[in-house]
């Protein structure tokens, strides 16, 4: 069974400052993993997705992931904080070819002026 | 391109009540999927539908029931809803890439 552990439930940063929200999984198969981002009052988008290759991925509003198999994460940065990312980011994962996704717990973002 | 939809967006029913969730989408996509989003629990898969007349169950059916006699729509029922079902439902569809699609989500307060 796979799993996934956001460490932090609610993260603070200051506009312009580091994003880092952090993911863990477990797989007992090559997993997919993605990002999603729900803004208030939204259904979840897709913010990126690791399947294969290339292991740092690039989604949209200049946020990355980059998966670490060695480290069992898929940690989701970006260099400088915008007001409008606060939302809530959920990691999740796919064991490889199976449609069942299993979401984190949720790390809400907040961005301090 | 409406993509997914789901209503009613806000119900309040009350204990014993059945309330059925609606879920439509218009890209034909195969799958679909029902989740619960609860404070602390992320959200959790209730039930999924490979294709029309195909469902099983997901981390939390107990108390749901789940039809899909088109394959654009996904109706959710609580047969007899309960205070622990008050929750944000929310429905996903997948078109055989491993990207899920979400509805924009119905809260439900059970009374």
């Amino acid at each position: 069974a796979q799993s996934v552990t956001q460490l932090g439930s609610h993260v603070s940063v200051s506009e312009g400052a580091l994003v880092l929200l952090r993911c863990n999984y477990s797989s007992s198969v090559p997993p997919y993993l993605f990002w999603y981002v729900q803004y208030p009052n939204q259904g979840l988008q897709l913010l990126l997705k690791y399947t294969t290759g290339a292991t740092l991925v690039k989604g949209i509003n200049g946020f990355e992931a980059e998966f670490k198999k060695s480290e069992t994460s898929f940690h989701l940065t970006k260099p400088s904080a915008h007001m409008s990312d606060a939302a809530e980011y959920f990691c999740a994962v796919i064991p490889g070819g199976y449609q069942k996704v299993t979401f984190g717990t949720g790390t809400k973002l907040q961005v301090i002026p | 391109d409406a993509g997914i939809t789901q209503s009613p967006r806000y119900k309040i029913t009350e204990t014993g009540r059945q309330v059925t969730l609606m879920c439509h989408q218009t890209w034909s996509h195969s799958y679909m999927f029902w989740y619960r989003q609860d404070l602390g629990h992320g959200l959790r898969l209730i039930y999924y539908s490979a294709a029309a007349d195909i469902t099983d169950k997901g981390e939390v059916p107990d108390g749901y029931v789940v039809s899909r006699s088109k394959t654009e729509n996904f109706p959710l029922t609580l047969e007899s809803a309960t205070r622990s079902q008050t929750s944000v439902y929310f429905c996903a569809t997948n078109g055989g890439t491993d990207t899920q699609y979400f509805g924009p989500g119905t809260r439900l307060t059970v009374l």
